[in-house]
């Protein structure tokens, strides 16, 4: 099983439609958690992180359920600049007292006119 | 600003070369790591490193070499290619690791080898 599961898509939605992206996680004992954005053939970047309350920036709304191990992204009025992957990422304990980041396999995100 | 720079942005190597590829940052940060991004499989971390003179092994060290002489860089080495070293290839920095902290990951921009 993977650590951090997305679904993989493609999400094809028209502009301005509500789409969301959900990710869960196996080890409970990861600490942070973030969603990264990647256009095609670029390097991944930080969108944004996620807390424990949920977090909100702009048209993106983040949510933690720790209890379910599971990480929900929101994005509302989609634009056709939306179109990307997003990656769920986890930061969990590895070796040694540091961490590592485990990366999901991205869910895509086509918006169309 | 310079941020995360990785070279080559492409290679073609032929099965049993070797080559190495470069990271350099200029961020002054503690932590830097290698990951290789395959289709379907997400980002999987090769190596990783602390500080300079201190390297340790990630998910999928096998057939890769790494060292840290200076904060600044962080070079990949692949000892002797296979096609299976097929991949897109990140280098990431950021300020800490260590527990109970958090700062961002950086990447730079991808190097895109094919090994035939």
């Amino acid at each position: 099983r993977k650590e951090v599961e997305q679904d993989p898509g493609p999400f094809n939605v028209p502009e301005g439609a509500t789409v969301a992206f959900n990710c869960t996680y196996s080890n409970s004992a990861s600490q942070s958690f973030f969603w990264y954005r990647q256009d095609c053939r670029k390097e991944p970047k930080l969108l944004m992180s996620v807390y424990s309350s949920g977090n909100e920036d702009g048209r993106f709304t983040a949510q933690l359920n720790r209890a379910s191990q599971y990480i929900s992204l929101l994005i509302r009025d989609s634009k056709l600049s939306d179109s990307a992957t997003y990656l769920c990422v986890v930061k969990s304990p590895w070796a040694g007292g540091y961490n590592k980041l485990i990366f999901g396999a991205g869910t895509r995100l086509a918006v169309h006119p | 600003n310079a941020g995360v720079t990785q070279t080559p942005k492409f290679q073609v190597l032929k099965t049993g070369q070797s080559m190495t590829l470069q990271c350099a940052q200029d961020m002054n940060h503690e932590y830097m790591s290698w990951y290789r991004q395959d289709p379907g499989m997400g980002l999987r971390l090769i190596h990783y490193s602390v500080g300079a003179g201190i390297t340790d092994q990630g998910e999928v060290p096998n057939g890769y070499n790494v060292s840290r002489s200076t904060t600044e860089d962080f070079p990949l080495r692949l000892l002797s290619a296979a096609p299976s070293q097929t991949s897109v290839y990140f280098c990431a920095s950021s300020y800490s690791y260590s527990r109970g902290s958090y700062t961002e990951a950086f990447f730079g921009q991808g190097t895109r080898l094919t090994v035939v």
